[in-house]
């Protein structure tokens, strides 16, 4: 079984900062999940990715598949960029493995 | 934007009442799943449904839990008798063939009194 561990747990900082949110994982997997969590609850995906680099405005996503590990990052933070990133991996063919999230709070 | 939908957004049952939550997941996905989430901790796998049959299941998706796709376009979860303990956030997701991401709904709180 899989296990999915993000740091930091927590992350406070301010408008216009660079952010990176980290996840590694323990058995290889055939794709990892980036999600953000709204504050009502919702989950939106932001990416999926099974080798190197994807990038959707100001975030960017990065994965290392040999050392199990991927980064979240954004760019020029915004207030609105708060909420919580979860990642998250396929296990087998069906479903999906979460970490703990990480509670972002970007301040103005 | 095709969505997944989730009603009710919040339903309030006492225990030892079944629950029925439902979802409409969007129209040509195929593979459909249900997740929860009790508060403060991490998203949790319950059923994978594919091809109008269970495809995968946790070991927290007991005999008080049931999935359905009773027409075509909804794909319910229903809890038979609820405990305190099913308290918690539940998300519909589904997702189409091949390599595709899963879709998730704005989920149904359940709280159980």
């Amino acid at each position: 079984k899989n296990e999915v561990e993000q740091s930091p747990q927590n992350l406070t900082a301010q408008e216009g900062e660079f952010i990176t949110i980290n996840c590694s994982y323990s058995v290889g997997i055939s794709a990892l999940h980036w999600l953000q969590q709204h504050p009502g609850g919702g989950i939106v995906s932001l990416f999926m990715l099974s080798s190197g680099k994807k990038k959707h405005g100001r975030l960017i996503a990065t994965i290392n598949i040999q050392e199990k590990h991927s980064s979240l990052h954004i760019t020029a933070s915004h207030p609105r960029d708060s909420a919580v990133y979860i990642c998250a991996v396929n296990e087998g063919a069906q479903k999906l493995v979460f970490g703990q999230g990480t509670r972002l709070t970007i301040n103005p | 934007e095709p969505e997944v939908t989730q009603t009710p957004s919040h339903q309030v049952t006492q225990m030892g009442q079944e629950v029925i939550l439902r979802c409409v997941p969007i129209s040509n996905h195929l593979y459909f799943y249900w997740y929860r989430q009790i508060l403060g901790q991490k998203v949790e796998f319950l059923v994978s449904f594919y091809n109008n049959e269970i495809s995968e299941k946790s070991e927290i998706f007991d005999d008080q839990f049931s999935v359905e796709r009773p027409d075509g376009s909804n794909f319910t979860l229903k809890i038979r008798s609820t405990k305190l303990e099913d308290s918690a956030m539940y998300f519909c997701a589904s997702r189409g063939g091949g390599n595709q991401p899963q879709h998730f709904g704005d989920g149904t709180r359940l709280s159980i009194l």
